[in-house]
């Protein structure tokens, strides 16, 4: 079955740019979404189809998607940006929807 | 305003069945484009999906909880329920439903989500 490979912990000072990477077999032939979960929070789309930014989410946040890594990079970090980011596929062989194991964001 | 809640009891015990409700509002179950996932995250665990539904019905379930889950709907009452059986300890966790895309298969609104404990 696909597995998404993501690293459990990224830190970076504030003001610096986070890169979050989801990797998973040729996975750039797949749409990734990336969600932020805070603690007590539900999880909340940031971009889907590789790089196309949800509805309310600053133009800090970017993604992109190619060979077998998808990047969610977060410029000019916030403290408010420390949480879970997940990324996510549907594999259309299976109709399944997957989830990265999610990495932890925190700002130093 | 798009929205959707869940709703189901706070503690099942071990080999009882959980049913969860998702309600919405804001959008039809009928629209072809859109549908419900469910998905949990068991604590210290990363999210887990677990199944979806769309408009016409098409279904689709995690293969290691395939055996354990239904899902369905009931578009009059904009509800969509999960039921799981023989539930255990391992899914104690915090229950979401999502409005899927059939485009990309995304899901854009999230529920608040419910917290379900396992134990006797």
């Amino acid at each position: 079955s696909y597995v998404l490979t993501q690293p459990p912990s990224v830190s970076v000072a504030p003001g610096q740019t986070a890169r979050i990477t989801c990797g998973g077999n040729n996975i750039g032939s797949e749409s990734v979404s990336w969600y932020q979960k805070k603690p007590g929070q539900a999880p909340m789309l940031v971009v889907y189809d590789d790089s196309d930014r949800a509805s309310g989410i600053p133009g800090r946040f970017s993604g992109s998607n190619s060979g077998n890594t998808a990047t969610l990079t977060i410029s000019r970090v916030e403290a408010g940006d420390e949480g879970d980011y997940s990324c996510q596929v549907w594999d259309s062989s299976s109709d399944h929807v997957l989830f990265g194991g999610g990495t932890k964001l925190t700002v130093l | 305003q798009v929205t959707l809640k869940e709703s189901g009891p706070l503690l099942v015990k071990p080999t009882e069945s959980l049913t969860l409700t998702c309600t919405v509002s804001g959008f039809s179950l009928n629209n072809p484009r859109l549908g419900v996932s469910w998905i949990r995250q068991s604590p210290g665990k990363a999210l887990e999906w677990l199944a979806h539904i769309f408009s016409d019905d098409d279904k689709s379930y995690s293969t290691s909880l395939k055996t354990r889950l239904t899902i369905s709907k009931d578009t009059s009452r904009s509800q969509v329920v999960l039921t799981m059986a023989d539930v255990d300890p391992v899914d104690t966790g915090t229950y979401y439903c999502a409005r899927i895309t059939m485009f990309y298969y995304y899901m854009d609104v999230w529920g608040k989500g419910t917290t379900v404990t396992v134990s006797s």
